[in-house]
């Protein structure tokens, strides 16, 4: 059975980096795309981007272009996210999430709480 | 880019059914398969509900299904039960390899 686990709240100011892992099991892991999104307090779901561990394919919004990296390691299943630069309105629960060919998403990790504050 | 337009509450009796709408613009639909529908309960991860590629998720009900025209696409859920009160979004992959989600509906089950 497929699983996402995630790494741990985190704390940060503003103007600093958070990288986000995401450890896959229960399945071949490059046979499956990564997309992250994030979810602001009340608020609803953003897409953030998506990597192919297959290809190292890209992909980020817009909103996100020059402040986020996202690579993977297939040593050891591993999805990573980073952001850059961080403020306030970063604050947010960070979901990793696999993906079938951008076509639906499946399962997502339980969520990191990156909370940016001075 | 702008999220697909989901109406912000709906809300139906045990028993009943409903209907949630997803409305973008023709480039936010990147295929007749780009829409798939998650569930989301308070303080936890959202869930694939729904999707045009294999439909549901094995072990899932039946209660829920989902069709798609032109550029709107819907997710009914039938036989409503308490647990069914939840967020709904839509997700669709666009033109440009990109995603976008629905602000999200919140089912209210009465």
């Amino acid at each position: 059975q497929a699983q996402l686990v995630q790494s741990g709240p985190e704390v940060k100011k503003p103007g600093a980096s958070v990288k986000v892992s995401c450890k896959a099991s229960g399945y071949t892991f490059d046979n499956y795309d990564f997309m992250w999104v994030r979810q602001a307090p009340g608020q609803g779901l953003e897409w953030m981007g998506w990597i192919s561990p297959n290809t190292a394919d890209t992909k980020s919004a817009q909103d996100f272009q020059g402040r986020v990296t996202m690579t993977t390691d297939t040593a050891t299943n591993t999805a990573y996210m980073e952001l850059r630069n961080l403020r306030s309105g970063d604050t947010a629960v960070y979901y990793c999430v696999r993906g079938w060919r951008l076509k639906w998403f499946d399962p997502w990790g339980q969520g990191t709480l990156v909370t940016v504050s001075s | 880019q702008s999220a697909l337009t989901q109406p912000a509450s709906v809300s139906g009796s045990p028993g009943q059914s409903i209907t949630v709408s997803c409305t973008g613009s023709s480039t936010d639909f990147g295929g007749s398969d780009s829409v798939s529908w998650y569930q989301q309960h308070p303080g936890k991860a959202p869930k694939l509900i729904f999707s045009h590629v294999g439909g549901r998720p094995s072990g899932l009900s039946d209660r829920f299904s989902g069709y798609k025209s032109g550029n709107t696409a819907s997710l009914t859920i039938s036989g409503l039960q308490p647990e069914d009160e939840a967020d709904y979004y839509c997700c669709s992959y666009t033109t440009t390899n990109t995603v976008v989600f629905g602000g999200g509906t919140k089912l209210t089950v009465l």
